[in-house]
């Protein structure tokens, strides 16, 4: 069965700290994956997304995110995090483009000072 | 371009009663997808919509939800008689062709 699987629910990084955040997925073939990140009040926000080709993906608001075949995994990233990230984030899956999603439950971040 | 646009916010109902949820796409968007996310889970999909077919709707819970997109605009989401595990917050989603998605802000449903 497909699945995402996002394995911390709240990570506190400090602000300009580096900040990874992590999502596997299951599924039989290479998945179309994405991140999406919702702030409090706003919708979910596409940060980046990968279909194929290069595995590291650059996304707005300075995030990354490698996808890594042999892990199952999806990893975002960011090397100096502001305190405008504190949000919740999600890692999603679909079989193809333009079709639903198969989210993750999401990983709130905080930001300290 | 205005982004796709949910209404009410907000919404606070007894058990039993009906409540409607709208989704207004971004214009021009063909597909329109309903999601939902219960406290502590995940967001799950409900149903898709092209134009105003229904080409998916696997995800819809029971036969109390009903979805309808006359005109292949916008969309309601009705749930009647709503029971308490209906509470979650809802969210609709729209693109065009195999482009990104763009989400609403959400509904919040409470049942009390």
């Amino acid at each position: 069965a497909q699945s995402v699987t996002q394995p911390d629910i709240h990570i506190t990084v400090s602000e300009g700290a580096s900040l990874e955040l992590r999502c596997n997925y299951s599924y039989g073939a290479t998945p179309y994956l994405f991140w999406y990140v919702q702030s409090p009040g706003q919708g979910l926000q596409l940060l980046l997304k990968y279909f194929s080709g290069d595995t590291l993906v650059q996304g707005i608001k300075g995030f990354e995110a490698e996808f890594k075949r042999s892990q199952s995994s999806f990893n975002l990233r960011k090397p100096s995090v502001h305190w405008s990230d504190a949000a919740e984030y999600f890692c999603a899956l679909a079989n193809q483009a333009g079709t639903a999603l198969i989210f993750g439950k999401g990983t709130t971040l905080s930001v300290s000072s | 371009e205005a982004g796709v646009t949910q209404f009410p916010s907000h919404s606070v109902i007894e058990k039993g009663q009906t409540v409607t949820l709208r989704c207004d796409p971004i214009s021009g968007h063909d597909n329109l997808y309903w999601y939902r996310r219960v406290m502590g889970k995940e967001i799950k999909f409900l149903l898709h919509f092209v134009k105003e077919s229904k080409q998916d709707e696997s995800g819809m819970p029971n036969n109390r939800f009903l979805a309808e997109r006359t005109g292949g605009t916008y969309s309601t989401l009705k749930v009647q008689p709503a029971e308490l595990e209906d509470s979650g917050v809802y969210f609709c989603a729209s693109n065009y062709g195999q482009g990104r998605a763009f989400f609403g802000q959400g509904t919040r449903l409470t049942v009390v």
